[in-house]
């Protein structure tokens, strides 16, 4: 079956570092992005990882374990702009099906 | 701004109409998206048309019907909707349907059945 587990709501200061959680049992595996979401608005891309390892680009990482079936996104000198839910999906082997997380609704505080 | 655009961004509408939402890409892609997000469930992939065809329908009723005529529009037509169908209705755009091919979403209409 497929199933994203993430959690729920994360709260960080500003100009902290919050690593958000992803695990992931899906049919196959064609790739993991994180998108972010703000209220009221639509999801944006962050990132994407297919190879295990680590992506770097700018404040944002995000990590990837195919063994574990597991990513993180971490967000460094954090800010209040990136209160927003962040949604974690899989794109599975077979067609185009992509299975979303329910995403972690992260609150920066001052 | 994204570059693409849906038109309602709000629709109240009775069990007994029917509707229609529309999507629109500016970004030359030839993959589209419509997927429903209903409070506190995880964002749900409804259809997926490649190059106008649809090769995903994951398992939605049919009292919503898609039409895809051409690469840069996508419709979602509505008829005897249930009021659990109330969510937003997010449409997406992708260059293909390639794994790595990030998706760029729509602004959603906020639908809601009485």
């Amino acid at each position: 079956g497929q199933n994203i587990d993430q959690p729920t709501e994360m709260t960080a200061t500003e100009g902290a570092i919050v690593q958000i959680n992803c695990t992931y049992q899906t049919s196959g595996f064609n790739g993991l992005f994180w998108y972010q979401q703000h209220a009221g608005e639509a999801p944006t891309f962050l990132s994407y990882n297919v190879l295990d390892g680590l992506e770097e680009k700018g404040r944002f990482s995000s990590f990837l374990s195919r063994s574990k079936g597991y990513s993180y996104l971490l967000l460094k000198e954090l800010q209040m702009k990136d209160s927003a839910s962040y949604l974690c999906a899989v794109r599975e082997n077979y067609g185009q099906n992509f299975v979303f997380g329910p995403g972690t609704r992260l609150s920066v505080l001052p | 701004e994204t570059g693409v655009t849906q038109t309602p961004r709000h629709l109240v509408m009775g069990m007994t109409n029917k509707k229609s939402l529309k999507c629109e890409q500016h970004l030359g892609h030839n993959a589209m998206y419509w997927y429903k997000q209903s409070a506190k469930k995880p964002l749900e992939l409804m259809f997926v048309y490649n190059f106008k065809e649809q090769t995903e329908n994951n398992s939605v009723p049919s009292r919503f019907s898609p039409e895809c005529p051409n690469s840069s529009h996508l419709f979602l037509h509505l008829h005897t909707l249930q009021p659990e169908d109330s969510a937003l209705y997010l449409c997406a755009s992708s260059q293909g349907t390639s794994p790595s091919y990030e998706q760029y979403f729509g602004p959603g209409t906020r639908l809601t059945v009485t």
